[in-house]
């Protein structure tokens, strides 16, 4: 099975302060996401990328970056991290031209 | 506008059949359907995909009339633990590149 990891479960960080998000994935996919989910607003997606060093905006990418140097490693980056970004972050990959997406199990990050 | 509209919420008890419809009218000719089940704290997982007619697996049915703007997914005989938020899924083209939008998803509640 392909397994998406996210390295952080749970995180808790202050105004101001620079955030990593970490995903990694172990099936050579080309394509990988960062989602960020609220209650009732669903699954909104942030950047996704198609290739190493290739990086697209998604419906809400401000104040958020990403980092793609290896395949398999999609990072999400909060350069200066505020209360409005307190959610659930998820992570996903996929191959080719699919839509079957497989999913990280999140990280819910509290900014205080 | 969205690109996948389904209901809010709908309401069921054990043992029903549970019919959840998506509309998405803007479909791409090569796009296909896919379906997710996310229970809470989870990330989504895939369930079912589709392009035309009719798909079954060993969870569920995917329904897509010729027009392919609408598909319906079936659950069989619902269980307590089919209680989750449900999504399909359509790409979309952003500046040619694919990206995958989630919807707002139908909350599934099923009942003893």
């Amino acid at each position: 099975d392909v397994k998406v990891t996210q390295s952080s479960r749970y995180l808790v960080k202050r105004t101001g302060e620079k955030v990593f998000l970490e995903c990694v994935q172990d099936m050579d996919h080309e394509n990988m996401f960062w989602y960020r989910q609220d209650p009732g607003l669903g699954l909104r997606l942030i950047y996704f990328s198609y290739d190493v060093k290739m990086k697209e905006k998604g419906d809400i990418p401000e104040g958020y970056s990403v980092s793609r140097e290896k395949k398999e490693r999609f990072s999400l980056i909060l350069e200066s991290a505020s209360t409005n970004q307190t959610s659930m972050y998820l992570c996903a990959s996929s191959f080719g031209r699919e839509n079957v997406l497989t999913f990280g199990a999140g990280s819910r990050l509290t900014v205080l | 506008l969205a690109k996948t509209t389904q209901p809010i919420s709908m309401d069921s008890y054990e043992g029903q059949e549970v019919n959840i419809t998506c509309s998405h009218n803007n479909i791409a000719t090569n796009d296909y359907i896919t379906w997710y089940q996310q229970f809470p704290s989870q990330g989504p997982r895939f369930i079912i995909q589709g392009y035309k007619t009719k798909v079954t697996n060993e969870v569920a049915s995917l329904f897509i009339p010729a027009d392919r703007k609408s598909s319906t997914l079936s659950l069989p005989r619902v269980s307590l633990s089919d209680t989750a938020v449900y999504y399909c899924l359509v790409g979309d083209e952003v500046t040619g590149r694919r990206a995958l939008t989630f919807g707002s998803g139908t909350r599934l509640q099923v009942q003893p």
